[in-house]
């Protein structure tokens, strides 16, 4: 079953250091996102991506920066985790043709930064 | 003002109830309103999906946009044990090139057997 999947699904830190968070799909699908969720505050946009050359900042990029691997992976990094970035992370898929806006999401990444 | 408004609840009825979830925007742009359902651990997924003004009905559930009103509702018909989770509406100006979604904050339904 075409799938989005996000590594890893849990994962606790410390101030400072550098983390990865990995998002892979098997849908095709052309554009990639990264959201954060918090409670009270919803999903937030992080970064976006149309294509694999395309890389656009969302509401709340800060702290944060991407890669487009390729078509079907889009890396999440935080050069330098600070614990307000504790939050659960969502990696999304979507396709101009496909999916008109409709956007599938992936398991979730629980990240604690202490 | 935010974009689009959600009430956060969180809400509690019980079995068999008529449940009424609702958004309001300030985008006049809008054209395209989705409704999420999130279960306890896992991503969204899409369960209503409306162009427009009007109504559109899957099964228990009937999504309404009114667009005079820029308000949008869910409306969960017999509502089951199997239906608490957070519900996100989401709405997009475009779709196409710039087709980004704006989510309202979710609100936890939780049916009581």
């Amino acid at each position: 079953d075409a799938d989005v999947t996000q590594t890893p699904r849990n994962r606790i830190t410390k101030t400072g250091k550098r983390i990865m968070l990995e998002c892979s799909q098997t849908k095709g699908h052309d554009r990639m996102y990264w959201y954060r969720q918090d409670p009270g505050l919803g999903l937030r946009l992080i970064y976006y991506s149309f294509d694999v050359k395309d890389i656009n900042k969302g509401e709340i990029s800060d702290g944060y920066s991407v890669s487009r691997q390729a078509q079907a992976k889009f890396s999440l990094s935080l050069e330098s985790a600070i614990p307000n970035q504790t939050a659960l992370y969502f990696c999304a898929t979507s396709d101009l043709l496909k999916t008109r806006n409709e956007q599938f999401f992936g398991p979730g990444t629980r990240l604690t930064v202490l | 003002q935010k974009e689009v408004e959600q009430d956060p609840g969180p809400l509690s009825v019980p079995e068999g109830a008529i449940v009424s979830l609702n958004c309001t925007y300030s985008n006049s742009a809008f054209q395209y309103f989705m409704w999420y359902r999130q279960y306890s651990r896992k991503g969204p997924e899409l369960l209503m999906y409306t162009y427009s003004s009007g109504n559109k009905e899957d099964g228990r559930f009937t999504a309404q946009v009114d667009k005079s009103s820029k308000y949008i509702s869910l409306f969960i018909r017999d509502s089951q044990p199997s239906d608490s989770a957070t519900y996100l509406c989401a709405m997009s100006a475009i779709t196409g090139a710039n087709s980004k979604l704006t989510f309202g904050k979710g609100i936890t339904l939780s049916v009581r057997p």
